[in-house]
């Protein structure tokens, strides 16, 4: 069974960091495009970043450029993304994705706010 | 950046009866491998999206064949049969043949 589960989501003030996380098991994770997918409370989705399967491409939204940093650790079957120079505009459920959008994780919650 | 328009962006369906969702992108979704990356997603209340259509018509696994996705060019549509109560949900299409990737603004399908 595919399964993806976030972790690291939080209330963080704007200008602030957060480490997101996601566990992968179930699939060949070294082979998978991974992404980070937000969606802010009571709207729609917006594709955020991915990576390839030996990262050497992570396109960006531009929005997120220079502020969120995409990685992942091939032997722990974990995506990351870095969030520095959080804003408030950044609030919102953040989502793991395997490919494109084959499998979703259950979302973790950031909210930016002083 | 490719701008897909759903329409309608709500759609009251009585059980039984069908429902049709249209995505209008603002540019040809023909990838350079040919192929059109465009899918169609399912999100209930409370629940992460679950992917119902890739590449235009072709159904994930689990998914009922009451839903069904065609179109070609920049016209694509999302088909339920017959509307079942659990269909109650919001639907969105997606394309990923351009970067960034985009969604429509979602359409929600309310049982009468």
């Amino acid at each position: 069974e595919v399964q993806l589960v976030e972790s690291g989501g939080g209330l963080v003030q704007p200008g602030g960091s957060l480490r997101l996380s996601c566990a992968a098991s179930g699939f060949a994770f070294s082979n998978s495009w991974m992404s980070w997918v937000r969606q802010p409370p009571g709207k729609g989705l917006e594709w955020v970043a991915m990576m390839n399967p030996d990262g050497s491409e992570k396109p960006q939204i531009d929005s997120v450029k220079g502020r969120f940093t995409i990685s992942r650790d091939t032997a722990r079957n974990s995506l990351n993304l870095q969030m520095d120079s959080l804003r408030v505009e950044d609030t919102a459920v953040y989502y793991c994705v395997r490919d494109g959008g084959r499998s979703w994780g259950q979302g973790t919650l950031v909210i930016v706010s002083s | 950046d490719v701008v897909l328009v759903q329409s309608p962006l709500s759609l009251p369906v009585t059980l039984g009866q069908p429902a049709s969702i249209s995505c209008r992108a603002s540019q040809s979704l023909t990838y350079s491998d040919g192929n059109i990356y465009l899918s169609w997603f399912q999100q209930r209340p409370g629940q992460s999206p679950r992917r119902l259509i890739y590449k235009v018509y072709n159904r994930d696994s689990g998914v009922p064949d009451r839903f069904s996705g065609g179109g070609s060019g920049t016209d694509f549509t999302l088909q339920i049969s017959r509307v079942e109560a659990e269909d109650a949900a919001v639907y969105y299409c997606m394309q990923h043949s351009h970067w960034p990737h985009t969604f429509g603004q979602g359409t929600k399908v309310e049982i009468k």
